[in-house]
């Protein structure tokens, strides 16, 4: 398809396991973000990825969780010895390189997400 | 770091009616501010972006306002239809993007 593909779209583990979320961006977009969405909350950034250079973990909640983009396209984020506070929509977006800079209101895309439950 | 926030965070309207959706911001040093629509197990939908050096943009029913200087956008929606009822988000796009919380809408036919 031409829009962010996300993967599972469900999960439900067991707490303590590890968990791997896809993404794959539009292609040719060059910028990636991670975000959580909590039950009735606003959407939290974790982890941004521009082109080859060193993602933004600024919002990453702990070392627990981490995550890769090869090739500069498809994305995994990873939650290790998952928690029940770690249940969350994780949404995945891309956004075209402006030819400005990093940000220059390009239009973002955003997945579908991927629904996490840890029991 | 930047701060978004929604008001208010529900708001329950009959159809046909008006209403505005409030965003404001904490740091002016933006791009641009976008609007988003989510609906309910849904990724987001962009409805409008503005520009920082754009006051508004317009498209269909949905006209988004932008003063940058004193951290501050709405989102006006005309003749409001039970097909809006989502979660509308803004996000300002800066050093990176920030989302404000949401305020779920819901038109009543």
């Amino acid at each position: 398809g031409a829009g962010v593909s996300q993967s599972p779209s469900n999960k439900v583990t067991e707490k303590g396991k590890d968990v791997e979320l896809r993404c794959d961006p539009i292609s040719g977009h060059t910028a990636l973000y991670w975000y959580r969405q909590s039950l009735g909350q606003g959407l939290e950034f974790l982890i941004y990825f521009q082109g080859n250079s060193a993602p933004d973990k600024s919002g990453l909640p702990s070392d627990r969780f981490s995550a890769e983009r090869t090739g500069g396209s498809v994305s995994t984020l990873t939650i290790q010895r998952t928690q029940q506070e770690d249940s969350a929509v994780y949404l995945c977006a891309s956004s075209p390189q402006s030819l400005t800079g990093w940000y220059s209101g390009n239009t973002i895309y955003f997945g579908e997400g991927s629904w996490l439950t840890v029991v | 770091k930047q701060e978004v926030t929604q008001i208010p965070a529900a708001l329950s309207v009959p159809e046909g009616e008006n209403l505005v959706l409030n965003c404001s911001f904490t740091d002016s040093a933006i791009y641009n501010l976008q609007w988003f629509r989510q609906d309910p197990g849904k990724g987001l939908t962009s409805l409008l972006l503005i520009q920082s050096s754009q006051r508004e943009q317009t498209s269909g029913r949905l006209n988004a306002s932008l003063d940058k200087s004193s951290g501050r956008s709405t989102l006006y929606i005309a003749a409001s239809q039970p097909g809006d009822s989502a979660t509308y988000l803004c996000a300002v796009e800066g050093n990176d993007m920030r989302f404000g919380a949401g305020t779920r809408l819901t038109v009543k036919p």
